[in-house]
């Protein structure tokens, strides 16, 4: 079974500021790779598919990029509703996906 | 408009048995994969294992393997996700979500989810 780590577990950002999340994983997965935002009482939303393309409606200013065992969600600048805990998940080796342990990306 | 719709929350007791339901509407139901994710309360996603309603092909993470079953009704595009024999760790939030891609066997993300079932389990 394939290991996703996030990093960091908690990030403090300041509205208008670039958030940086990472994600590692323990072998290569490709560009198969997807992110998503869990907002409080809400189930996850998908933002990026394939480490690098935005899901339908998703703002410009989410990106990412990677390949391989490393991967990065961008956040050019950061909006109210942007705070909330993002997960990566690799599917390139199913079953079983596995997801990251998520990180909480918070107000500074 | 494609939706997943899942069934109320639930309240057991240990050793109780649950079939808890995802109903899909807006496209077709048996050309997409549909898995099923676990959440823990504070804690983050797992996945729990997928079925294909087109022929019910399923397939469980080593970790919910013979802990749960996954099955579909494509008559009423519905899948589930059932107990026989619950425990308190049970207790948690469970989603249902439909891969992007149709009648793919290959990789996929998962682009529209349910609302969540929300089941605790207590004496």
């Amino acid at each position: 079974e394939i290991v996703m780590t996030q990093s960091p577990a908690t990030l403090s950002v300041s509205p208008g500021e670039r958030a940086t999340l990472s994600c590692r994983a323990s072998q290569s997965v490709s560009s198969n790779l997807a992110w998503y935002q869990q907002k409080p009482g809400q189930a996850p939303r998908l933002l990026i598919y394939g480490a690098s393309t935005r899901a339908t409606g998703i703002p410009a200013r989410f990106s990412g990029s990677g390949s391989g065992t490393e991967f990065t969600l961008t956040i050019s600048s950061l909006q109210s509703e942007d705070f909330a805990v993002y997960y990566c998940q690799q599917y390139n080796n199913w079953p079983p996906d596995t997801f990251g342990q998520g990180t909480k990306l918070e107000i500074k | 408009e494609v939706q997943l719709v899942q069934s109320g929350a639930e309240v057991k007791k240990p050793g109780e048995s649950l079939k808890i339901s995802c109903k899909g509407s807006g496209y077709s139901f048996t050309s997409y994969w549909i898995g099923w994710v676990r959440q823990m309360p504070g804690k983050g996603l797992e996945w729990m294992g997928i079925i294909y309603p087109g022929d019910s092909d399923t397939r469980y993470s080593p970790s919910f393997q013979g802990q749960v079953t996954i099955s579909a009704d494509k008559s009423i595009s519905t899948a589930y996700l059932q107990w026989s024999s619950l425990k308190a760790s049970d207790t948690a939030m469970y989603y249902c979500a439909r891969h992007l891609s149709p009648y793919s066997y290959g990789p996929n993300p998962y682009d529209y989810w349910g609302q969540g079932t929300l089941v605790t389990v207590s004496s």
